[in-house]
């Protein structure tokens, strides 16, 4: 079956360098999700989107947008890298109540 | 706003010994229940979930979960653990509204060890 896909699974930057996290839903979902975990810690909302538009925003620095696109795809946007911006960015996508997580991208921000 | 809370934050038990991890959560509706397990630098893996029906569920792996709203409580239980269940476990609580949209709000995990 189909699985979320993000991509890069893995990316390296320099502070105040931009970064930006692609999300593939699984077909026929209509709904995303943005979370971000740090080291150690439980992953926390950062933003959805439902059938294109934003459908609720968490703890997401004014420095990071997100869209959703016509092909239902979502782009996570990190300008201004700081330090702390290192985590692990989780996708998922939805249908209805169950959640399906991707795999994660590692951001590493020197 | 929903919460919920894992009040342990590791737990050893020994390989074959009974597992159970506590899961108690704050929601004003009946709310969407989950377990996920992550392993070190891996993704979340769902084990099982609770959205009606009947309390106890079971899920992959032989772990079971019992809701019981008048504690809201989630509790995840293994009879017997297996030294490759050593990992982090989060409970999580999902809130859904007439979209469809669901926000998943975690606990701060329980980081399982499994000792021979």
């Amino acid at each position: 079956a189909a699985g979320v896909i993000q991509s890069p699974r893995h990316l390296i930057k320099e502070k105040r360098e931009t970064a930006t996290l692609k999300c593939y839903p699984i077909p026929r979902h209509d709904t995303v999700y943005w979370y971000q975990q740090g080291p150690g810690q439980d992953p926390q909302f950062l933003i959805s989107f439902y059938e294109k538009m934003q459908s609720d925003k968490g703890s997401i620095p004014d420095r990071f947008s997100a869209q959703q696109f016509s092909d239902y795809h979502s782009e996570l946007n990190m300008s201004s890298l700081e330090l702390g911006d290192s985590a692990l960015y989780f996708c998922a996508s939805s249908s209805g109540p169950l959640q399906y997580f991707g795999p994660g991208t590692r951001l590493t921000v020197l | 706003a929903q919460s919920v809370t894992q009040p342990d934050i590791h737990i050893t038990v020994s390989e074959g010994a009974s597992l159970e991890l506590r899961c108690n959560y704050s929601y004003g509706a009946t709310p969407y229940l989950f377990w996920y397990v992550q392993s070190p630098g891996q993704g979340l893996q769902l084990l099982l979930k609770y959205f009606s029906g009947d309390t106890l569920v079971q899920g992959i792996k032989g772990f079971e979960a019992e809701f019981k709203r008048s504690q809201s409580s989630f509790n995840l239980r293994k009879p017997s653990v297996h030294w490759s269940d050593a990992a982090e476990y989060f409970c999580a609580v999902g809130a859904g509204n007439s979209g469809g949209y669901q926000k998943v709000t975690f606990g701060t995990g329980t980081k399982l060890q499994v000792i021979p």
